[in-house]
């Protein structure tokens, strides 16, 4: 199976400052078809896992535009451009080009 | 969008089977746009995904489960279910169902299930 790194552990963000979290794959996430499937979730405290970006950096319905992927081949990165406090939370990312999915260790955005 | 809803026992013993079912709302689970899965997250950790199921049959399990899970899609009720057996300590987790429009089917999530094995 695909292992997902994650760094950092966690992440101490002054609100209004720009935030990026690192996912780094034991093995290329390009599928035949060329996409990498690679997305992100964010999980807020005691709330389910929700959708943000979907096939590197496309967002998904109703999410801000403060976040952005992007990346390529093995490693890849979301940005938060200007953390709000509905930010808080652990941010996963997810791997879809191979089954089965794994998910990064994740890593937990805080508040300063 | 799609909205689902997860029941369960709570509590089960172990050496037991666990029985989920996950009720779709927004969708129609035998469409041939979705597919249905169950991801797992043990208290305090992280994620785990334990399999999918598309609407024609075809699954794909983690094969770290693969031989104590099973899914199964019951059309009249727009739900579908997960059975885990040989149940341990190891499987407390609260389970998460899911849909989406690809085979990880990980787009939508209901808001989770808590099982407690524990004799």
């Amino acid at each position: 199976e695909i292992v997902l790194t994650q760094s950092p552990l966690s992440s101490l963000v002054t609100l209004g400052q720009p935030a990026s979290i690192s996912c780094r794959s034991g093995q290329t996430l390009v599928h035949s078809g060329g996409n990498a499937y690679l997305s992100w979730l964010q999980q807020r405290p005691g709330q389910p896992p929700r959708l943000l970006i979907y096939k590197t950096s496309n967002r998904f319905s109703g999410v801000p535009d403060r976040f952005s992927g992007s990346g390529a081949g093995t490693d890849f990165t979301l940005k938060i451009s200007r953390v709000e406090p509905e930010d808080v939370g652990v941010y996963y990312c997810m791997q879809v080009t191979q089954s089965p999915v794994t998910f990064g260790g994740g890593t937990k955005v805080e508040i300063k | 969008q799609l909205h689902l809803q997860e029941s369960g026992p709570g509590p089960v013993k172990p050496s037991e089977t666990l029985s989920l079912t996950c009720a779709v709302s927004g969708g129609s689970i035998s469409s041939s746009s979705y597919h249905w899965g169950w991801i797992r997250q043990p208290p305090g950790k992280g994620l785990e995904w334990i399999g999918s199921l598309y609407y024609s049959g075809t699954t794909y399990f983690n094969p770290s489960l693969k031989s104590r899970v099973a899914m199964s899609l019951d059309t009249s009720k727009n739900q579908f279910s997960l059975k885990l057996t040989s149940l341990t300590a190891a499987d407390t987790a609260v389970y998460y169902c899911a849909g989406g429009w690809g085979w990880s089917a990980s787009d939508f999530w209901g808001r989770g299930a808590l099982v407690t094995v524990s004799s």
